[in-house]
C-alpha cells in the first residue's frame, strides 16, 4: 500500500505523559500536514512541513506540542504533558507539492486521554 | 469572515434526488479548490478537483464561481452510499502552503 501510513491507530495516555504520532507520506511526496479533528467538528490545520523543515506551523498550540519531519524516517508529531483536551483524531496527509495539488490523508490516529 | 464558510446541514434528502451544496471564500487570489468527503469516523478523502470550467465525475458536478466567490457541488441520483460530511477545500492567503478546510456539510440519503 503506497498510500499515506499513519500510527498507532490508536493510542491511549495518561494525562501528563506524552504521546507521538508518525506519519510516512505517499511515495514521492515531500510535503506533509498534520490536522486535528475533535468530534463532530471540522478539521483544523496544525502544521505544514517539508523535509527537514517547518513551513508553517500557524496552527499548532503554542505550548506542548512539536512537529518534525526528519531526513530520514516518518514526521513525527509530539505532545508533551497531554491533557483530556487533546483527545481527538489526528490526521496526516501529504502532497507532491504545496501549490495546486489536492492532499491525500492518512487513516488518522485517535488519540485518548485518561 | 472566516476564510472558508460551509452550511454545515445537515441535508436530508431522498434516494435519488439532487442536492447541491455551496461554500464560499474570502481569498479572491485563491487557485486550488476541491471537494473531499469524509465518512464517519475516517480520513478524508479526495472527491474531485474544482476547475475554472467546471468539471464533472459521473452523478457528481462541481463548479467555481470567482465573481461571487464560491464553489459547489451538485449531486444527482443520490446513492445512500452518498450519505457523509463534504469538506470543501481551499487554498487560503494567510500562507502560500496552507489549504484551508471547511467545516463540512452533512448529508444523509435515506431509503
Amino acid at each position: 500500500n503506497a498510500g499515506v501510513m499513519q500510527n498507532p491507530r490508536h493510542l491511549v495516555r495518561r494525562r501528563g505523559q506524552e504521546a507521538r504520532l508518525r506519519c510516512s507520506p505517499m511515495k514521492g511526496h515531500s510535503h506533509v500536514y498534520w490536522y486535528r479533528q475533535l468530534p463532530e467538528e471540522g478539521l483544523k490545520f496544525m502544521v505544514y512541513l517539508q523535509k527537514e523543515n517547518i513551513i508553517d506551523e500557524s496552527g499548532m498550540p503554542k505550548e506542548r506540542f512539536s512537529a518534525e519531519f526528519p531526513k530520514e524516517g516518518p514526521s513525527i508529531l509530539r505532545i508533551q504533558q497531554v491533557v483530556r483536551g487533546d483527545s481527538a483524531a489526528y490526521f496526516c496527509a501529504s502532497s507532491p507539492d504545496s501549490l495546486n495539488q489536492p492532499q491525500h490523508f492518512g487513516d488518522g490516529t485517535r488519540l485518548s486521554i485518561l | 469572515r472566516k476564510e472558508v464558510e460551509q452550511d454545515p446541514g445537515p441535508f436530508n434528502v431522498p434516494e435519488g434526488a439532487t442536492v447541491a451544496f455551496n461554500c464560499t471564500y474570502s481569498n479572491s487570489a485563491s487557485q486550488s479548490f476541491f471537494w473531499y468527503r469524509q465518512d464517519c469516523r475516517k480520513e478524508p478523502k479526495l472527491l474531485m478537483s474544482v476547475y475554472s470550467s467546471g468539471n464533472e465525475d459521473g452523478r457528481f458536478t462541481a463548479q467555481l464561481n470567482r465573481a461571487s466567490q464560491y464553489i459547489s457541488l451538485l449531486i444527482r441520483d443520490s446513492k445512500l452510499s452518498d450519505s457523509a460530511t463534504y469538506l470543501c477545500v481551499v487554498e487560503g492567503y494567510s500562507s502560500a502552503s496552507k489549504i484551508i478546510f471547511g467545516s463540512g456539510t452533512r448529508l444523509s440519503i435515506r431509503p
